[in-house]
């Protein structure tokens, strides 16, 4: 069935380090892979998206590029912050034929903490 | 603009009660989801509303039902609350529905079930 695979953490970095958290999915169809962010005691915030084969989504220094071939969607950056402190969540918006199901499936979740 | 709000913030409850959940999206969108955020089972979709129409439903029991008003904003109901009810409900909207939308979040309703 549909699922995400992150790569586990907690992931503990030092400030200005280089961060890559991995993501590959199962799905059928071809679906939108997004991003989220979850700051403590909030929801869920878009971090970037892709929605074709070889797209590279982008915001605040993260990037992913959509896989198809390799069906992944790694989030990287090259310098972290503090304030990056925060759980990422790699997602799929799977649809039929064009026609979205509606349903976000997530992986579980990537504890990242910065240090100064 | 104002983006998704939940309310309320927080619930306890106790368990064999029922409780309802609210939803008001973002201006413009016209479809709303559901999602519940337990300790370590992580993020599950329960449903999706269109234009007032149920369009998909998560693995979850009857129990959880809900329903998306004229104006587009939606209620979440659980009947007989079990204790693994409790977890952060999160909301989230998109414009239309269509397959390469975003979804946007609100802060979520954190239950409690004792």
């Amino acid at each position: 069935g549909d699922s995400v695979t992150q790569m586990e953490g907690p992931v503990t970095l030092s400030e200005e380090a280089f961060l890559t958290i991995n993501c590959t999915y199962t799905a059928t169809g071809y679906p939108s892979l997004f991003w989220y962010v979850q700051y403590p005691g909030e929801g869920l915030q878009l971090l970037l998206k892709a929605t074709k084969a070889d797209d590279k989504g982008s915001n605040k220094g993260f990037e992913a590029t959509y896989r198809k071939e390799t069906t992944s969607f790694h989030l990287e950056k090259g310098s972290v912050q503090v304030s990056d402190s925060a759980v990422y969540f790699c997602s799929f918006l799977a649809n039929a034929g064009g026609t979205s199901y509606g349903k976000l499936t997530f992986g579980q979740g990537t504890i990242l903490t910065v240090h100064p | 603009e104002a983006g998704v709000t939940q309310s309320p913030t927080h619930l306890i409850k106790t368990r064999g009660q029922q409780v309802t959940l609210r939803c008001s999206p973002i201006s413009g969108h016209t479809s709303v989801y559901w999602y519940q955020q337990a300790l370590g089972l992580g993020l599950q979709f329960l449903l999706w509303y269109d234009e007032g129409e149920e369009r998909n439903r998560g693995n979850f029991p009857p129990r959880f039902s809900g329903r998306q008003f004229p104006n587009y904003s939606s209620e979440l109901n659980v009947n007989a609350l079990e204790l693994e009810d409790s977890a952060l409900y999160l909301c989230a909207s998109s414009f239309q529905g269509l397959a390469q939308e975003t979804q946007y979040f609100g802060p979520g309703t954190r239950l409690l079930v004792l």
